[in-house]
């Protein structure tokens, strides 16, 4: 169990490019969630996914967001056309299905749009 | 609508010095209270977590409590040391998604 794993750790990109993010939980996680946070912030909940099923999306997901989890397995997080307000840290984080819903945080994806 | 709330947004104290960090939540309705710790441009560290049931958990010097009733947490932390600077975050737990407080910001002078 090597925890859940974020890559890459540092993205730094123009505005108006795409970009986008992978998230590998723990394995046998069936829960898959994505958060963001800015600077001086606590992190806001993005969307969550049940094996591959995208359950819940956030009002924050405009539609230049967008995320897949296609096999149940490892989620990836797309921005379309960067603006420098997507400037954040983006956390996944896993949970197993039932249990105590603890959930396991990555070391996050820090994102400058330049 | 569930609002985390901690105060305050930031603290100094001198090293050695006991502290407490406040968290207030909206609706008593959770699953669990977790209290994660978080280094400048790092992750989160989950330190404790409080499932709905419980009062309190401890791990080495830090205690925290739970007050579902009056929709309050706190974090203490003994003998406090310059390691344990950091922003510290509350988070309650509930309809499966974390609810995030804004933080404290914890500064220890040597």
């Amino acid at each position: 169990d090597t925890g859940v794993s974020q890559d890459p750790r540092h993205k730094i990109t123009k505005r108006g490019q795409n970009v986008t993010f992978r998230c590998d939980p723990i394995s046998e996680h069936n829960r898959l969630y994505w958060y963001r946070q800015t600077l001086g912030q606590g992190p806001e909940f993005l969307t969550y996914f049940q094996n591959e099923a995208q359950l819940e999306k956030s009002r924050l997901l405009s539609d230049r967001f967008s995320a897949e989890r296609p096999k149940g397995s490892f989620s990836t997080l797309e921005i379309q056309r960067t603006e420098q307000g997507d400037s954040a840290m983006y956390l996944c984080a896993s949970s197993p299905l039932g249990g105590k819903n603890i959930q396991y945080f990555g070391a996050g994806t820090r994102l400058s749009v330049l | 609508k569930q609002e985390v709330t901690q105060i305050p947004a930031a603290l100094s104290v001198p090293e050695g010095e006991n502290l407490v960090l406040n968290c207030s939540f909206t609706d008593s309705a959770i699953y669990n209270l977790q209290w994660f710790r978080q280094d400048p441009g790092k992750g989160l560290t989950s330190l404790l977590l409080i499932q709905s049931s419980q009062r309190e958990q401890t791990s080495g010097r830090l205690n925290a409590s739970l007050d579902k009733s009056s929709g309050r947490s706190t974090l203490y932390i003994a003998a406090s040391q310059p390691g344990d600077s950091a922003t510290y975050l509350c988070a309650v737990n509930r309809d499966d998604k974390i609810i995030f407080g804004k933080g404290t910001r914890l500064h220890i002078l040597p």
